[in-house]
């Protein structure tokens, strides 16, 4: 069983509709949660980031976790084609040299049609 | 500001030879790590270095993969006797080190297949 599973989809949905994408983890040592956005060939671009239990919004979008349920949530509202991408879940712990390792889900692969 | 970059941005090469790949990090940013994403997955952690020093390389998956940063800034992943298996995108990330809650940023990764 993986740390971290997320469904790749892929999903795709009509403009302006509202995305929920999720992930959930085993390991209880994870202490950061983010997601990234992947668009083909580029690197991760880094979307949200947070530490606690709850909601953390910026903008259109609504990172949420829940760390007694070891998952945790990305909302996009007024989802736009530009928001098509593959969408990674990431979480850190510590590593014995200092520094965090990231393990990340699959991802999951949106499309936003006109 | 310049983000990370790594070089090339693609490389064929033939099973059985020596590969190179090259990141170079966001200027003042003293972590940088590697990581590897195969088709259809999520990057997976190989090495993490502090400084000049490899701090933790339990993510390397045998002895063909080396990485070194001589002067803590720019960073050579080497791969020996490259196997079809090695292919992926191979992406490297820089973040300012040194604090618990510290962001990676991405380069755009290398995308390396072997034949």
């Amino acid at each position: 069983q993986k740390e971290v599973e997320q469904d790749p989809g892929p999903l795709s949905v009509p403009e302006g509709a509202i995305v929920s994408l999720n992930c959930t983890y085993s390991n209880s040592a994870f202490q950061y949660f983010m997601w990234y956005r992947q668009y083909s060939r580029k690197g991760p671009e880094l979307l949200m980031y947070t530490y606690s239990s709850g909601n953390k919004e910026d903008g259109r979008f609504t990172a949420q976790v829940d760390k007694s349920s070891k998952y945790i949530s990305l909302f996009i509202r007024d989802s736009q084609p530009s928001d098509s991408a593959t969408y990674l879940c990431a979480m850190s712990a510590m590593l014995t040299g200092g520094g965090n390792k990231l393990t990340f889900g699959t991802g999951t692969q949106l499309k936003v049609e006109l | 500001g310049a983000g990370v970059s790594q070089t090339p941005s693609n490389k064929v090469t033939e099973k059985g030879k020596y590969v190179e790949l090259r990141c170079d990090p966001i200027s003042g940013h003293t972590a940088l790590y590697w990581y590897r994403q195969s088709l259809g997955q999520g990057p997976e952690f190989l090495i993490y270095f502090q400084g000049t020093g490899a701090a933790d390389d339990s993510g390397l998956p045998n002895d063909r993969f080396f990485a070194v940063r001589p002067e803590g800034s720019v960073s050579t992943l080497k791969i020996q006797r490259t196997e079809r298996g090695d292919s992926a995108v191979y992406l490297c990330a820089s973040s300012l080190g040194g604090r618990e809650a510290d962001t990676q940023y991405f380069g755009p990764g290398t995308r390396l297949t072997v034949l």
